[in-house]
């Protein structure tokens, strides 16, 4: 059981250049989140959805776009890298229960991004 | 929104010691706390959580308590061992909202030293 999977690990961007991170998640689960974590700052929601073609923004959206055509990946582009985007992002799902408080977030290995 | 503040940021021990880790929250319609464990080169891994209607939950070496009337909420780890060195973050959420995303604090690098 893979749980969430993040690509790439590692991946260092020039300013201006775009990219997508992928998450995918075996889990069938309905919700998914993408997070960057910053030394000192904890970890700050970016972007999530509550389901298959939805999104919604979190916290910190600027400079981000997110999709979610399948219901197991969600998608996070950077269309032009900026310095300040240095950071290492986290993916995580959870299954929706209404009412149900133990269904715990899910979090990938993350990916090290790093723009110069 | 919500803002979960966490400290210390760091907390050496000796191992065997106990471990203590604070956390305050200020929305008060919060109702789900949850603390993960983050290993070095990892995502983070949920430990134990505890909800609104409940002051206290222990499970083996380590509990949670919550107190609702002052906003904040506490880990403790006893008789540490040196697998217990990782960054651990406390979280605040409403679960009863479509969102559910958890607000983390900054988070606690804890060493055990053998």
């Amino acid at each position: 059981n893979a749980g969430v999977t993040q690509t790439p690990k590692f991946r260092v961007l020039k300013t201006g250049q775009s990219m997508t991170l992928l998450c995918a998640q075996d889990m069938n689960h309905e919700y998914m989140y993408w997070y960057r974590q910053d030394p000192g700052m904890g970890l700050r929601l970016i972007h999530y959805s509550v389901g298959e073609g939805t999104t919604a923004k979190g916290e910190v959206p600027d400079g981000y776009n997110v999709s979610r055509l399948k219901k197991q990946n969600f998608l996070l582009g950077l269309e032009s890298a900026a310095p300040s985007q240095t950071s290492v992002y986290f993916c995580a799902s959870t299954i929706q229960r209404t009412g149900a408080y133990n269904s715990p977030l899910h979090f990938g290995n993350g990916t090290r991004l790093t723009v110069t | 929104g919500e803002n979960v503040e966490q400290h210390p940021s760091t907390l050496s021990v000796q191992e065997g010691d106990s471990a203590v880790i604070k956390c305050t929250y200020s929305d008060s319609a919060s109702n789900y706390f949850p603390w993960y464990k983050q290993e070095l080169g990892k995502g983070p891994q949920l430990i134990i959580d505890i909800r609104s209607n409940v002051g206290e939950k222990k499970d083996q070496r380590i509990a949670v308590t919550l107190n609702k009337t002052a906003k904040h909420f506490s880990l403790h780890i006893t008789e540490t061992q040196p697998e217990d060195s990782a960054v651990y973050f406390c979280a605040a959420s409403l679960m009863d909202t479509g969102r559910r995303a958890l607000t983390f604090g900054s988070g606690t690098r804890l060493q055990v030293q053998p």
